[in-house]
Order: structure tokens, then C-alpha cells, then sequence
């Protein structure tokens, strides 16, 4: 199985700093990578699709991008809606897995 | 709009069994691959498996923790896709979800998801 390895496991930043998650895969699924935003109590939702691709409605605030075996989800001006814990998932191949999330606070 | 709907979660004791139902509505439910994702209470998110349209073959596939004890179906009659699960563990304990990728072409970016059913495990 693709082992999925996100840093940090948390965070604390300040409205308008800019944040980067890392997700480190176990081998290389080219750009195979999705990642999610999950508030408490909330099913997630996706934010990215293939590495780098923004969602519908997704502020143009979060970005993302890598290829092979590491991934970055970049918020830039953190803003206090986006306090949730974040999540990348591996498309390459089944079975599908989830990296073990980031939690970011806002300070 | 697009909506799935899990029913279904319950307290069951170990080695029992349950039934999930996921019903969904607003878009070709039969042209869609079915997924199951569960997640542990403060935990993060599990893959458990999934089913392919029947146009594509219809099979089923499965996370090494669930397989031989769970099985997914469908029926495309009544837009339901169900998690048929036996011999239940402690650590089965989860919110399942119920989870597709509505865009063109057989993918896994789940972009809708249900609202969950809490199915625990325990004596």
C-alpha cells in the first residue's frame, strides 16, 4: 500500500500568514494527489484535485503542487474560516490512502 | 443538487453484523463508482472500498482491514449502494461515509460526500 505522510500534524498561525503542508508519498504517483479541508462535525470537502487543480469555489488563496513522491498545500493569507484539519489522499491506485491530517489553528 | 445519504449506523457487539445504506439523488447514479470511507472517531480517513459501475464490470474492491467481512453492492434500480458487514472488530468503530467523483470518467476525487453514519462496536 502507498503510505501517505503529512508534517506538520498541527499548526498555529495568524490571520493573514501564509501556511504550507507537506505530504510525502511512499513511491511515485505522478501527480495523483487530491487534498480535503474538514471542519468538526463536517464531512470533507475537496479543495484540490490532481496535485494542483483548484475546486469550484475554492478561494484562489489555497494552492497546491508537487509531483512524485512530495506535495504541498499552500494557503496564503490565512484566513479564520479556514481553521480545519487538512487532508491529502493518493488517486494513483487502490487502495486509496489518506495522509493523517494537519490540524491549523488560528492564533 | 447532487446528495447521498447514509442510513443505517448502529451500536452492534463484536462479530455481529450491520447493514449501510447510501441512497443518492441529483445526478446518473449508475454511471458513477461507489465509495465507502470511514473515519475513527478523532481519527483521520480510511479508504474501506468501493464499487464500480455496472457499465465498467460492476466488481467490487476492498481495504485489506475490511476484506473477506465486508461487501459492497448496488442497485442502480433504487440509486442505493450498501456495506454489508460481518464479523465486526472493536476497531470498526467509525463515521462511514459514503463518497463518489462526479466527474467525467472513473476517478477518485471525492468531490461529494454524504453526512456520515456512526457505527459503533462494543460490548
Amino acid at each position: 500500500d502507498i503510505q501517505m505522510t503529512q508534517s506538520p500534524s498541527s499548526l498555529s498561525a495568524s490571520v493573514g500568514d501564509r501556511v504550507t503542508i507537506t505530504c510525502r508519498s511512499s513511491q511515485n504517483i505522478n501527480r495523483n494527489v487530491n487534498w480535503y479541508q474538514q471542519r468538526p462535525g463536517k464531512a470533507p470537502k475537496i479543495l484540490i484535485n490532481t496535485a494542483s487543480d483548484l475546486e469550484p469555489g475554492v478561494p484562489s488563496r489555497i494552492s497546491g503542487s508537487g509531483s512524485g513522491t512530495e506535495f504541498t498545500l499552500t494557503i496564503t493569507s490565512l484566513q479564520p474560516e479556514d481553521s480545519a484539519t487538512y487532508y491529502c489522499q493518493q488517486s494513483y491506485i487502490v487502495p486509496l490512502t489518506f495522509g493523517g491530517g494537519t490540524k491549523v489553528e488560528i492564533k | 443538487e447532487a446528495q447521498l445519504v447514509e442510513s443505517g449506523g448502529a451500536l452492534v457487539k463484536p462479530g455481529g453484523s450491520l447493514r449501510l445504506s447510501c441512497t443518492a439523488s441529483g445526478f446518473t447514479f449508475s454511471s458513477e463508482w461507489m465509495n465507502w470511507v470511514r473515519q475513527t472517531p478523532g481519527k483521520g480517513l480510511e479508504w474501506v472500498g468501493r464499487i464500480w459501475s455496472i457499465n465498467d464490470g460492476g466488481t467490487a474492491e476492498y481495504g485489506a482491514p475490511v476484506n473477506g467481512r465486508f461487501t459492497i453492492s448496488r442497485d442502480d434500480s433504487e440509486n442505493t449502494v450498501t456495506l454489508d458487514m460481518n464479523s465486526l472488530k472493536i476497531e470498526d468503530t467509525a463515521i462511514y461515509y459514503c463518497v463518489t467523483d462526479l466527474k467525467i470518467g472513473a476517478g477518485s476525487d471525492f468531490d461529494l460526500w454524504g453526512r456520515g453514519t456512526l457505527v459503533t462496536v462494543s460490548s
